[in-house]
């Protein structure tokens, strides 16, 4: 079936360095890729998708793109704040936009 | 407007008793989904919606579970006879057909 690995955290940063969080899936047809996050007491927000290869999603300085080749939709950012500390979690859609499957999640810690 | 509301944030249980979690989803989605976050895990798939009508039971680990929707808005997940396994944070989500899910905060469930 449809799955999602993502890299273990935690992943601990100091302001302004780069952020990339690794993620590759599995599944049998053309999937749709998420990136979902998740503020502390916040619920989880989409934080950007792409629905086809060579799609790049991106969104608040992040930046994703969809490799049909190397299955992967690793999470990118050039320069993290503070306030970019969450739970990252990589997602897949097979059949629409429902069913979604998850990645474990990554907890990320920006440190001023 | 509001957001997708959850209800109770947090509940502690007796191991055996049966529970009722409530969502609230966004007024005007068709769609509402249940997740279950278990510790250590990503987010796992329970239940789909559309309307009043579960095409999607699938994720339902036992048929202890169970889940209604009525009006085509507010969903009730029902476990019975609870066990520790069940401890989790549900997650209810909701979306207009073919878009982006919006989630709730969660209820954290705890069984003792």
């Amino acid at each position: 079936g449809d799955s999602v690995t993502q890299m273990e955290g935690p992943v601990t940063l100091s302001e302004e360095a780069c952020l990339t969080i690794n993620c590759t899936y599995t599944a049998t047809g053309y999937p749709s890729l998420f990136w979902y996050v998740q503020y502390p007491g916040e619920g989880l927000q989409l934080l950007l998708k792409a629905t086809k290869a060579d799609d790049k999603g991106s969104n608040k300085g992040f930046e994703a793109t969809y490799r049909k080749e190397t299955t992967s939709f690793h999470l990118e950012k050039g320069s993290v704040q503070v306030s970019d500390s969450a739970v990252y979690f990589c997602a897949l859609s097979d059949q629409g936009d429902y069913k979604l499957s998850f990645g474990a999640g990554t907890t990320v810690t920006v440190r001023a | 407007g509001a957001g997708v509301s959850q209800s109770p944030s947090n509940k502690v249980t007796e191991k055996g008793k049966d529970v009722e979690l409530r969502c609230d989803p966004i007024s005007g989605h068709t769609a509402l989904y249940w997740y279950r976050q278990s510790l250590g895990q990503g987010l796992e798939f329970l239940i789909y919606f559309q309307g009043n009508s579960a095409p999607d039971k699938s994720g339902l680990p036992s048929d202890r579970f169970s889940a209604e929707r009525t009006g085509g808005s507010v969903s009730t997940l029902t476990i019975q006879r609870t066990q520790q396994e069940d401890s989790a944070v549900y997650l209810c989500a909701s979306s207009s057909t073919g878009a982006n899910l919006y989630f709730g905060p969660g209820t954290r469930l705890t069984v003792t």
